[in-house]
């Protein structure tokens, strides 16, 4: 089946750009979609189809996708920025569809 | 407003059964293809099981077929999630979630109902 691969944490200063990366076999063949986890929380969409931004995101987040890396980016961070992050890809090339998931990456700003 | 409310968690033991059950409201909800996803404590987020707009197709992960049963009743609103012989390894928040207007990605999310497996 297949594997998504987000490294456990990423560490940000206020203000700064954070760059989140989910690798995957030729993801960039794949559409890729980004939630954010906040503690204790259910997941928010926040970016579809690699870098569309649902109704009530701020622009400072965005998407981009190719070759074997996709990447969440977060411009001017800001402290409520603070959380878990997890990339999708919807996986037709099994015997039946499967929504795969990332293991997540923890956002601290510092 | 797209509300998700799941309901039916709690403690069971492990080889026992439980009936989660997610009521829908804010859109037509006979219209939408619906999910359950689960995330173990301190763990990731994994699709469980998959449903149809109408019931009439059915996913589910390698790790609950045989197990678990997805449905729904499109006059009630509410999604349904059966599970049986439950393992250790169930033990999570299991989430409903909507899919999108395409089949890729989920777009509301409910608030989760605690599944705990002990004896």
């Amino acid at each position: 089946s297949y594997v998504l691969t987000q490294p456990p944490s990423v560490s940000v200063a206020p203000g700064k750009t954070a760059r989140i990366t989910c690798g995957g076999n030729n993801i960039g063949s794949k559409s890729v979609h980004w939630y954010q986890q906040k503690p204790g929380q259910a997941p928010v969409l926040v970016i579809y189809y690699d870098s569309d931004r649902p109704s009530g995101i701020p622009e400072r987040f965005s998407g981009s996708n190719s070759g074997n890396t996709a990447t969440l980016t977060i411009s001017r961070v800001e402290a409520g920025d603070e959380a878990d992050y997890y990339c999708q890809v919807w996986d037709s090339s099994s015997d039946h569809p499967n929504w795969v998931f990332g293991g997540g990456t923890k956002l601290t700003v510092l | 407003e797209v509300q998700l409310v799941e309901s039916g968690g709690g403690l069971v033991q492990p080889g026992g059964s439980l009936r989660l059950s997610c009521a829908a409201s804010g859109f037509t909800f006979s219209s939408y293809a619906m999910h359950w996803v689960r995330q173990a404590p301190g763990k990731g987020l994994e699709y469980v099981s998959a449903i149809s707009s109408n019931g009439g197709s059915t996913y589910y992960a390698n790790s609950v077929k045989g197990r678990f049963t997805i449905s729904r009743d499109n006059s009630k609103n509410t999604l349904y999630l059966q599970m049986g012989s439950l393992r250790a390894e169930d033990m999570a928040v299991y989430y409903c979630a909507r899919l999108g207007d395409s089949v890729e990605y989920f777009d509301y999310w409910g608030q989760g109902t605690l599944v705990t497996v002990s004896s």
